[in-house]
This record gives C-alpha cells, sequence and structure tokens, in this order.
C-alpha cells in the first residue's frame, strides 16, 4: 500500500495563478480531508469529505474548492493564489477505530506564492 | 482562539531529562489524539485516548486523558535524540466529524 499519496511536493505560483493540489489514497477510507500548517498554529482544516459525492467546509475554506468523484482521490483547487495561502499543505485520510478516528497523513506539498 | 492549547510550544532538554507536554481546552472531547512530525513528513498518530482518567504507555512515552475528557498530557522519560520532533494533539468533539489540532509542541532533545 503506497498509503496517502500528494503531488507535487513543491510549488511556486505567482499571485493570481491557479492550480490542483492532487491526493489519493489506497485504504478504502471513506474519509478524506486537507489541511494547512503554518508557523504556530498547528494544522487547520481546510475542507472534508465522509464520502464520495459529500464535501464540507472546515475551519480555513476560503479560497480553495475540493471535489471528491471517487473514494480515492481529492483534489484541492486554488482558484486564484494568494501570498496568504503560503503555507504546507497536507491531505489526510481515515477511517473510525475503537469510537476514534484514526488520520493517516500524504507528506505534504509546500507551496510559496510570490 | 485555539480550541486546543498546548504547553509549552518550545521545550529544548537535555538527554536523559523526563518531560511533560499539556494540551488544555475548555471544551469536551470524545476521542484526544497525540501526533508526532519530523520535517518534511506529515504527522504520525502515536496515540489515540477514549475514556477520561484514561492512561496509554508506548515504551518511554505516557499519556493521559484528562477526567473530564477536556485535557490530556504526554509524559517522556529519560528522553533521547530521537525523541526530537513536532508534537501535535488533536481533538474530536461528540458529532463533529471532524479534528480540531492544537499548535504544537517543538521538542528538541541535546546529546
Amino acid at each position: 500500500n503506497a498509503g496517502v499519496t500528494q503531488t507535487p511536493k513543491f510549488q511556486v505560483l505567482k499571485t493570481g495563478q491557479s492550480m490542483t493540489l492532487q491526493c489519493a489514497q489506497d485504504m478504502n477510507h471513506e474519509y478524506m480531508s486537507w489541511y494547512r500548517q503554518d508557523p504556530g498554529m498547528g494544522l487547520r482544516l481546510i475542507h472534508y469529505s465522509v464520502g464520495a459525492g459529500i464535501t464540507d467546509q472546515g475551519e480555513v475554506p476560503n479560497g480553495y474548492n475540493v471535489s471528491r468523484s471517487t473514494t480515492e482521490d481529492f483534489p484541492l483547487r486554488l482558484l486564484s493564489a494568494a501570498p496568504s495561502q503560503t503555507s504546507v499543505y497536507f491531505c489526510a485520510s481515515s477511517y473510525r477505530s475503537g469510537g476514534a478516528r484514526e488520520q493517516y497523513f500524504g507528506p505534504g506539498t509546500r507551496l510559496t506564492v510570490t | 482562539t485555539q480550541l486546543l492549547e498546548q504547553s509549552p510550544q518550545f521545550l529544548s532538554i537535555q538527554e536523559g531529562e523526563n518531560l511533560t507536554v499539556y494540551c488544555n481546552s475548555s471544551s469536551v472531547f470524545s476521542s484526544l489524539q497525540w501526533y508526532r512530525q519530523e520535517p518534511g513528513e506529515g504527522p504520525v498518530l502515536l496515540v489515540t485516548v477514549v475514556t477520561g482518567g484514561e492512561v496509554k504507555k508506548l515504551k518511554r512515552l505516557t499519556f493521559q486523558f484528562g477526567d473530564a475528557r477536556k485535557d490530556s498530557s504526554l509524559h517522556i522519560t529519560a528522553a533521547q535524540p530521537g525523541d526530537t520532533g513536532l508534537y501535535l494533539c488533536a481533538g474530536e468533539r461528540q458529532g463533529a466529524q471532524k479534528l480540531v489540532f492544537g499548535q504544537g509542541t517543538r521538542l528538541t532533545i541535546n546529546p
């Protein structure tokens, strides 16, 4: 199993450009999510999905879109990149075990917006 | 305002010392988790606690969930340089369908 994979690993964008961060998992997990990580702020939830065709907003959804057409894939789209979106982005998939959700994270995408 | 507050945010100690990291909230959580993250990688789950008062041990690491399920602690005995990393707590509130994370504790163990 590859687990959770993310591409690209690094990306530099100019303000106003758009792009899609890819995320895929091969563990057949129903739940997937996107986080951004900024210094001193831990991980903040952008969007999440509880299954194919279902998505919902997290704490910081503005400027990002998601879709979930398959169980395996959960791409994150930046519509018009802004310097405030410079961050490290993590995708995660999870399942329930013993009443708790256990998350598996991808290796991250480091995005710089100039 | 952070729903989960971790303290301290930075900790640098010598090899062999003991340490405790705290994760506090005014909210009740149905479960609480601890993750460790190394530079350039995603967080990796260490432990999940679901019962108030629960204590779990993972070698030299001891995790405790508060009786009221509002706080948790991570205690490391005889710290080693391999324990260096960013430690994150994360909690799930009943029926919330999402995890909230603390801001993290950056731990450095000096040889």
